[in-house]
């Protein structure tokens, strides 16, 4: 079964600053699509960022990019001029292309300071 | 404008007094998910609807059960609720069961056993 690990319960970055949360996954699947969602306290959650497995260039989404490393099985996530309302915890997740089969991570909760 | 609705947002029952929580979408997808997040953990898929096909995950609790009377509603069942059920049960939908198509996530229901 797939697994997605997050290797950083908590992070914390200063208002304008760059950002980087961390994602591996383990998987022998070689076509599978990954996400990083975002759940604000008390909001619901939404996506961020999606990237096909099968495309080489890296998602870009406005302030949110990843860094897709296949051969290594890795997704992070990098936020640049972070903002005050960035604050919320963070789920990288797996999900296959055969089926339904979706993982999240442990999740990443995300301070952002003025 | 809310696209996945639940109801209630926070709901209080008794240990073992059945509850039932809510969920519609005006998006009018295909799939239908209910997860339970408990405190800090990520979110664990306990089955899905595609159209009015049910999937139900191996390891979901035989008290758990859902209903999906028409494409906008689902319900989540809990026939006897234990203490260990109290978190919070997140409700999704995508437009198809495969590909990258992102799950759109409601607010939640906080569920309380007393």
């Amino acid at each position: 079964a797939q697994t997605v690990t997050q290797s950083q319960p908590e992070m914390s970055v200063q208002e304008a600053e760059t950002v980087t949360l961390s994602c591996t996954y383990d998987t022998s699947e070689s076509d599978y699509y990954l996400f990083w969602y975002k759940q604000p306290p008390s909001r619901q959650m939404i996506l961020v960022i999606r990237q096909e497995a099968y495309k080489q260039q890296n998602a870009t989404e406005n302030r949110f990019s990843v860094n897709f490393q296949k051969a290594a099985k890795s997704f992070s996530l990098k936020i640049s001029d972070s903002q005050l309302g960035d604050a919320a915890m963070y789920f990288c997740a797996y999900r296959s292309a055969a089926n339904n089969d979706m993982r999240f991570g442990a999740g990443t909760r995300l301070t952002v300071k003025p | 404008d809310a696209m996945v609705i639940q109801n209630p947002r926070y709901q209080v029952t008794q240990f073992g007094k059945p509850v039932t929580l809510s969920c519609s979408q005006t998006l009018n997808h295909n799939v239908m998910y209910w997860y339970q997040q408990k405190s800090s953990q990520a979110p664990k898929l306990l089955f899905h609807y595609y159209d009015k096909d049910f999937n139900n995950e191996a390891d979901t609790p035989d008290n758990f059960q859902s209903r999906r009377p028409n494409t906008s509603f689902c319900f989540l069942d809990i026939r006897s609720p234990g203490l260990g059920d109290a978190a919070m049960y997140l409700c999704a939908t995508s437009r198809e069961i495969v590909g990258s198509q992102p799950q759109h996530f409601g607010d939640g229901t906080r569920l309380s056993i007393l």
